[in-house]
């Protein structure tokens, strides 16, 4: 059962710099985001998609971009990463139907020096 | 905008009774939920009240009042693996199938023998 999956776990860069964070689900939901979570903040929407090639921006969007082009995979870039970036990213997913249940990936450390 | 207040933290022995109050302001709402999340994991989903009323499962219990745009998590018979922080979410959005989640900053339960 691997559900939602995240990649990496932990990364390091440094000002400027660019990578993805990668997410993919195999329960087939047609709902996945993108949140940040930073001490006392709780958890902020980045982005969020409906569907493969359907996404839309969340509370947070800046700095960051998504795509998606299969149901499976909802991969997140961070285009010139900055320190204010550090942060745990989640990613979550829910089927179309389903309740108020997200399903959260194990989440990814990503520090910016 | 979209806005959420629950307390920052609270304290309490096992076997006692906490409750953590949530209210919102939202537009498009669909639904409340509740999640756990112990140190260094990831969210879990505990309950979700879409109408009006009392959700019970096993020792945790959740409220909804939409007149009130309140909610509450009841935890019952505590135990010490339930020191952790618990967040409320609402879901909103402008139709029934999709929606997005928007997350309180948190709750930490401390739990004392």
């Amino acid at each position: 059962n691997a559900g939602v999956t995240q990649t990496p776990k932990f990364q390091v860069l440094k000002t400027g710099q660019s990578m993805t964070l990668q997410c993919a689900q195999d329960m087939n939901h047609e709902y996945m985001s993108w949140y940040r979570q930073d001490p006392g903040m709780g958890l902020r929407l980045i982005h969020y998609s409906v569907g493969a090639g359907i996404t839309d921006q969340g509370e947070v969007p800046n700095g960051y971009n998504v795509s998606r082009s299969t149901t499976e995979d909802f991969p997140l870039r961070l285009l010139s990463a900055a320190p204010s970036q550090t942060s745990v990213y989640f990613c979550a997913s829910r089927p179309v139907y389903g309740t108020g249940e997200l399903f959260f990936g194990e989440g990814s450390r990503l520090t910016v020096l | 905008g979209q806005s959420l207040e629950q307390p920052s933290e609270v304290t309490a022995v096992e076997g006692a009774i906490v409750q953590i109050n949530c209210t919102y302001q939202t537009s498009g709402f669909y639904g409340l939920s509740w999640y756990q999340q112990h140190d260094g994991g990831a969210p879990t989903f505990l309950s979700y009240n879409a109408l009006d009323g009392l959700e019970e499962t096993g020792r945790f219990s959740s409220f909804l009042s939409r007149s009130d745009s309140y909610g509450y998590l009841l935890l019952q018979e505590l135990q010490m693996k339930d020191s952790a922080s618990y967040f409320c979410a609402v879901r909103v959005g402008s139709t029934d199938s999709w929606g997005k989640f928007q997350f309180g900053a948190g709750t930490q339960v401390v739990v004392t023998p």
